[in-house]
Protein backbone atom coordinates (compact mmCIF):
# COMPACT_ATOMS: atom_id res chain seq x y z
CA UNK A 1 0.00 0.00 0.00
CA UNK A 2 1.02 3.70 -0.28
CA UNK A 3 1.54 5.88 1.99
CA UNK A 4 2.48 9.70 2.12
CA UNK A 5 4.03 11.03 5.33
CA UNK A 6 4.43 14.90 6.27
CA UNK A 7 6.14 14.90 9.67
CA UNK A 8 5.52 18.99 9.88
CA UNK A 9 1.97 19.87 10.67
CA UNK A 10 2.61 23.62 10.95
CA UNK A 11 5.47 25.81 10.24
CA UNK A 12 5.52 29.70 11.39
CA UNK A 13 8.41 31.21 9.43
CA UNK A 14 8.64 34.98 8.80
CA UNK A 15 8.83 36.51 5.50
CA UNK A 16 12.17 35.91 3.63
CA UNK A 17 13.06 33.17 5.61
CA UNK A 18 13.83 29.66 3.72
CA UNK A 19 11.67 27.11 4.09
CA UNK A 20 11.48 23.18 3.65
CA UNK A 21 8.59 21.00 3.81
CA UNK A 22 9.24 17.24 4.27
CA UNK A 23 7.31 14.69 2.26
CA UNK A 24 8.46 10.72 3.12
CA UNK A 25 6.38 8.20 0.99
CA UNK A 26 5.96 4.43 1.28
CA UNK A 27 5.29 2.73 -1.76
CA UNK A 28 6.64 -1.20 -3.51
CA UNK A 29 5.96 0.12 -7.04
CA UNK A 30 9.39 0.80 -9.20
CA UNK A 31 7.47 3.24 -11.36
CA UNK A 32 5.19 6.22 -9.27
CA UNK A 33 5.02 9.75 -9.48
CA UNK A 34 5.33 12.23 -6.97
CA UNK A 35 3.67 15.34 -6.28
CA UNK A 36 3.50 18.72 -4.86
CA UNK A 37 0.04 20.90 -4.36
CA UNK A 38 -0.18 24.49 -2.84
CA UNK A 39 -3.89 24.99 -1.13
CA UNK A 40 -4.68 28.35 -0.28
CA UNK A 41 -7.18 29.66 2.20
CA UNK A 42 -9.97 29.78 -1.18
CA UNK A 43 -9.48 26.19 -1.26
CA UNK A 44 -8.46 25.35 -4.71
CA UNK A 45 -5.41 22.78 -5.14
CA UNK A 46 -2.81 24.43 -6.88
CA UNK A 47 -0.60 22.08 -8.78
CA UNK A 48 3.12 22.86 -8.30
CA UNK A 49 5.17 19.64 -9.64
CA UNK A 50 5.05 16.20 -10.55
CA UNK A 51 8.11 13.75 -10.81
CA UNK A 52 8.71 10.75 -11.64
CA UNK A 53 10.49 7.75 -10.40
CA UNK A 54 13.44 7.31 -12.63
CA UNK A 55 14.22 10.91 -12.84
CA UNK A 56 15.75 12.21 -9.18
CA UNK A 57 17.42 15.29 -10.49
CA UNK A 58 16.42 17.96 -8.13
CA UNK A 59 14.19 20.89 -9.49
CA UNK A 60 14.08 24.76 -9.22
CA UNK A 61 11.35 27.14 -10.42
CA UNK A 62 11.82 30.41 -9.19
CA UNK A 63 11.94 30.45 -5.33
CA UNK A 64 10.76 26.54 -5.32
CA UNK A 65 13.17 23.88 -5.58
CA UNK A 66 12.56 20.47 -4.99
CA UNK A 67 15.00 17.63 -3.26
CA UNK A 68 14.08 14.20 -4.31
CA UNK A 69 16.33 11.37 -2.85
CA UNK A 70 14.94 7.59 -3.69
CA UNK A 71 17.38 6.46 -1.14
CA UNK A 72 15.55 7.84 1.47
CA UNK A 73 12.34 8.04 -0.55
CA UNK A 74 11.66 11.45 0.25
CA UNK A 75 10.75 14.36 -1.85
CA UNK A 76 11.52 17.83 0.53
CA UNK A 77 10.08 20.93 -1.09
CA UNK A 78 12.11 24.52 -0.34
CA UNK A 79 10.53 27.95 -0.59
CA UNK A 80 13.54 30.46 -0.50
CA UNK A 81 12.92 33.90 0.75
CA UNK A 82 9.40 33.07 1.29
CA UNK A 83 6.76 35.54 1.01
CA UNK A 84 3.38 36.05 2.81
CA UNK A 85 1.75 34.70 -0.43
CA UNK A 86 3.21 31.65 0.47
CA UNK A 87 0.86 31.36 3.19
CA UNK A 88 -1.26 27.78 2.41
CA UNK A 89 -1.64 23.71 3.12
CA UNK A 90 1.28 22.21 1.02
CA UNK A 91 0.24 18.63 0.48
CA UNK A 92 2.41 15.99 -1.06
CA UNK A 93 1.48 13.50 -3.14
CA UNK A 94 1.96 9.69 -4.58
CA UNK A 95 0.63 8.12 -7.65
CA UNK A 96 1.79 4.51 -9.02
CA UNK A 97 2.23 4.07 -12.46
CA UNK A 98 -1.18 4.15 -14.60
CA UNK A 99 -3.05 1.56 -14.99
CA UNK A 100 -4.46 0.17 -18.42
CA UNK A 101 -7.74 2.07 -18.36
CA UNK A 102 -7.12 5.23 -16.38
CA UNK A 103 -5.53 4.60 -12.82
CA UNK A 104 -3.75 7.66 -11.82
CA UNK A 105 -5.14 8.14 -8.35
CA UNK A 106 -3.22 10.02 -5.68
CA UNK A 107 -2.72 8.94 -2.16
CA UNK A 108 -1.95 12.35 -0.59
CA UNK A 109 -0.34 13.42 2.33
CA UNK A 110 -1.51 15.14 5.68
CA UNK A 111 -0.44 18.22 4.95
CA UNK A 112 1.49 20.95 5.99
CA UNK A 113 0.20 24.33 7.00
CA UNK A 114 2.87 27.54 6.48
CA UNK A 115 2.63 30.37 7.84
CA UNK A 116 4.28 33.29 6.84
CA UNK A 117 4.36 36.70 8.99
CA UNK A 118 5.89 39.65 8.41
CA UNK B 1 -7.06 27.20 -21.29
CA UNK B 2 -10.62 24.90 -20.24
CA UNK B 3 -10.24 23.62 -16.83
CA UNK B 4 -11.78 20.93 -14.62
CA UNK B 5 -15.28 22.47 -13.98
CA UNK B 6 -17.41 21.59 -11.08
CA UNK B 7 -20.70 22.87 -10.02
CA UNK B 8 -22.06 24.02 -7.85
CA UNK B 9 -19.19 25.43 -6.11
CA UNK B 10 -21.43 25.38 -2.70
CA UNK B 11 -23.96 23.64 -1.63
CA UNK B 12 -26.01 23.46 2.10
CA UNK B 13 -28.13 20.58 2.64
CA UNK B 14 -30.08 19.12 5.56
CA UNK B 15 -29.49 15.66 7.40
CA UNK B 16 -31.20 13.24 5.33
CA UNK B 17 -31.06 15.13 2.47
CA UNK B 18 -29.89 13.87 -1.21
CA UNK B 19 -27.21 16.26 -3.26
CA UNK B 20 -25.43 15.82 -6.41
CA UNK B 21 -22.68 17.53 -7.61
CA UNK B 22 -21.63 17.68 -11.18
CA UNK B 23 -17.78 17.73 -12.99
CA UNK B 24 -17.38 18.65 -16.39
CA UNK B 25 -13.51 17.43 -16.95
CA UNK B 26 -11.03 18.94 -19.26
CA UNK B 27 -12.10 18.18 -23.49
CA UNK B 28 -10.75 14.84 -24.50
CA UNK B 29 -10.35 14.07 -21.16
CA UNK B 30 -11.38 10.33 -20.70
CA UNK B 31 -10.90 9.60 -16.68
CA UNK B 32 -12.36 11.67 -14.26
CA UNK B 33 -11.58 11.18 -10.70
CA UNK B 34 -13.45 12.23 -6.97
CA UNK B 35 -12.19 13.12 -4.02
CA UNK B 36 -13.44 14.16 -0.33
CA UNK B 37 -11.48 16.74 1.30
CA UNK B 38 -13.03 16.99 5.15
CA UNK B 39 -12.09 19.91 7.48
CA UNK B 40 -8.45 19.93 7.94
CA UNK B 41 -8.16 16.80 6.33
CA UNK B 42 -6.09 15.23 3.27
CA UNK B 43 -7.84 14.37 0.02
CA UNK B 44 -9.39 11.30 0.33
CA UNK B 45 -9.82 9.06 -2.97
CA UNK B 46 -13.59 8.04 -3.57
CA UNK B 47 -13.66 6.82 -7.28
CA UNK B 48 -13.07 6.85 -10.61
CA UNK B 49 -14.03 6.27 -13.84
CA UNK B 50 -12.39 5.65 -17.63
CA UNK B 51 -14.31 5.45 -20.46
CA UNK B 52 -17.83 6.08 -19.00
CA UNK B 53 -17.18 2.63 -16.65
CA UNK B 54 -15.60 2.88 -13.05
CA UNK B 55 -12.20 2.26 -12.73
CA UNK B 56 -11.05 2.35 -9.14
CA UNK B 57 -12.98 2.61 -6.09
CA UNK B 58 -11.80 3.93 -2.55
CA UNK B 59 -13.34 4.72 0.35
CA UNK B 60 -17.10 6.14 -0.75
CA UNK B 61 -19.76 5.42 1.22
CA UNK B 62 -22.39 2.79 0.11
CA UNK B 63 -24.71 5.79 0.16
CA UNK B 64 -22.61 7.47 -2.54
CA UNK B 65 -22.77 6.28 -5.76
CA UNK B 66 -21.37 8.22 -9.03
CA UNK B 67 -21.47 7.64 -13.21
CA UNK B 68 -19.49 8.91 -16.02
CA UNK B 69 -21.94 9.91 -19.11
CA UNK B 70 -21.55 9.76 -22.86
CA UNK B 71 -20.02 13.60 -22.65
CA UNK B 72 -17.85 12.75 -19.76
CA UNK B 73 -19.03 15.12 -16.92
CA UNK B 74 -19.71 12.52 -14.34
CA UNK B 75 -21.59 13.29 -11.44
CA UNK B 76 -21.92 12.65 -7.37
CA UNK B 77 -24.84 11.15 -5.84
CA UNK B 78 -24.88 11.34 -2.26
CA UNK B 79 -28.00 10.17 -0.33
CA UNK B 80 -29.31 10.03 3.22
CA UNK B 81 -26.50 12.82 4.40
CA UNK B 82 -24.90 13.29 7.15
CA UNK B 83 -23.29 15.75 8.92
CA UNK B 84 -20.15 13.95 8.41
CA UNK B 85 -19.83 14.71 4.85
CA UNK B 86 -19.50 18.44 5.13
CA UNK B 87 -16.46 18.42 2.54
CA UNK B 88 -14.78 20.01 0.16
CA UNK B 89 -15.10 17.81 -3.07
CA UNK B 90 -12.64 17.90 -5.65
CA UNK B 91 -12.79 16.47 -9.36
CA UNK B 92 -10.32 15.75 -11.31
CA UNK B 93 -9.60 14.65 -14.97
CA UNK B 94 -7.01 13.13 -17.28
CA UNK B 95 -6.33 11.91 -20.31
CA UNK B 96 -4.54 8.44 -20.83
CA UNK B 97 -2.70 9.07 -24.02
CA UNK B 98 -1.29 11.96 -21.66
CA UNK B 99 1.45 12.66 -19.77
CA UNK B 100 1.41 9.57 -16.85
CA UNK B 101 0.37 10.69 -13.67
CA UNK B 102 -0.94 14.22 -15.10
CA UNK B 103 -4.41 15.45 -12.46
CA UNK B 104 -5.87 18.09 -13.53
CA UNK B 105 -8.05 19.49 -10.31
CA UNK B 106 -11.05 21.96 -10.54
CA UNK B 107 -11.67 23.83 -8.11
CA UNK B 108 -14.20 22.23 -6.04
CA UNK B 109 -17.63 21.45 -4.11
CA UNK B 110 -18.50 22.51 -0.84
CA UNK B 111 -21.18 20.70 0.39
CA UNK B 112 -22.45 21.69 4.20
CA UNK B 113 -24.76 19.66 5.84
CA UNK B 114 -27.04 21.13 8.75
Amino acid sequence: AQKVTQAQTEISVVEKEDVTLDCVYETRDTTYYLFWYKQPPSGELVFLIRRNSFDEQNEISGRYSWNFQKSTSSFNFTITASQVVDSAVYFCALSEAPLTGGGNKLTFGTGTQLKVEL
Amino acid sequence: AAGVIQSPRHLIKEKRETATLKCYPIPRHDTVYWYQQGPGQDPQFLISFYEKMQSDKGSIPDRFSAQQFSDYHSELNMSSLELGDSALYFCASSFRQGSPGELFFGEGSRLTVL
